[in-house]
């Protein structure tokens, strides 16, 4: 199987906060995190490997996430605003980020 | 965040044909590229690799070329076909952990 998120589509107000979840392909370690929208295109969020974050992109500490002894992750968006509406994409490989990386489809989330 | 560019270039081509899918990428210390195709509605989805300490690979229609000296990546698609429309992102590994994606560029193949 591949790489799951869920939920696939949310809607969310304004001030609220939101989790989104990832379970990578069995035996995957490493699971990045991607903020997709049309303007900004694909942006990097942050990078979990052995639920240790090893690195985070630009984004505010609204943003966070974590990694569980099974490697599912999940990520926290608080204090939501109209500009985080976007697609969430997850990908997950081996060992190194990006090295053959496999992505989920995506939770599209909504902000109003 | 970060990413690289604002806008999404357009590559039309005619069934058939080859296509050349062209990206720079910024960090001259960057060690591994890779080239992602997202269809509409769907999560980018890996077609080839390479590093840096190659300058060519090869896969099933498709050839990676890397020029590290101007910083330049392409993707060959060999007789292009209707279903390899979509956007395809080029992405470099700059050590840290982290992959930097490109703007992106979408293909259109005409029947």
């Amino acid at each position: 199987t591949g790489v799951t998120q869920s939920p696939t589509h949310l809607i969310k107000t304004r001030g609220q906060q939101v989790t989104l979840s990832c379970s990578p392909i069995s035996g995957h370690r490493s699971v990045s995190w991607y903020q997709q929208t049309p303007g900004q295109g694909l942006q990097f969020l942050f990078e979990y490997f052995s639920e240790t974050q090893r690195n985070k992109g630009n984004f505010p500490g609204r943003f966070s996430g974590r990694q569980f002894s099974n490697s599912r992750s999940e990520m926290n968006v608080s204090t939501l605003e109209l500009g985080d509406s976007a697609l969430y994409l997850c990908a997950s490989s081996l060992e190194q980020p990006g090295t053959e990386a496999f992505f989920g489809q995506g939770t599209r989330l909504t902000v109003v | 965040g970060e990413s690289v560019g604002l806008h999404l270039p357009t590559l039309s081509v005619q069934e058939g044909d080859n296509s050349i899918i062209n990206c720079a990428y910024s960090n001259s210390a960057s060690d591994y590229f890779i080239w992602y195709k997202q269809e509409s509605g769907k999560g980018p989805q890996f077609i080839i690799d390479i590093r840096s300490n190659m300058d060519k690979r090869q896969g099933q229609r498709v050839t990676v070329l890397l020029n590290k000296t101007v910083k330049h990546l392409s993707l060959q698609i060999a007789a292009t076909q209707p279903g390899d429309s979509a956007v395809y992102f080029c992405a470099e590994r700059t050590g840290g952990f982290k992959t930097i994606f490109g703007a992106g560029t979408r293909l259109f193949v005409k029947a």
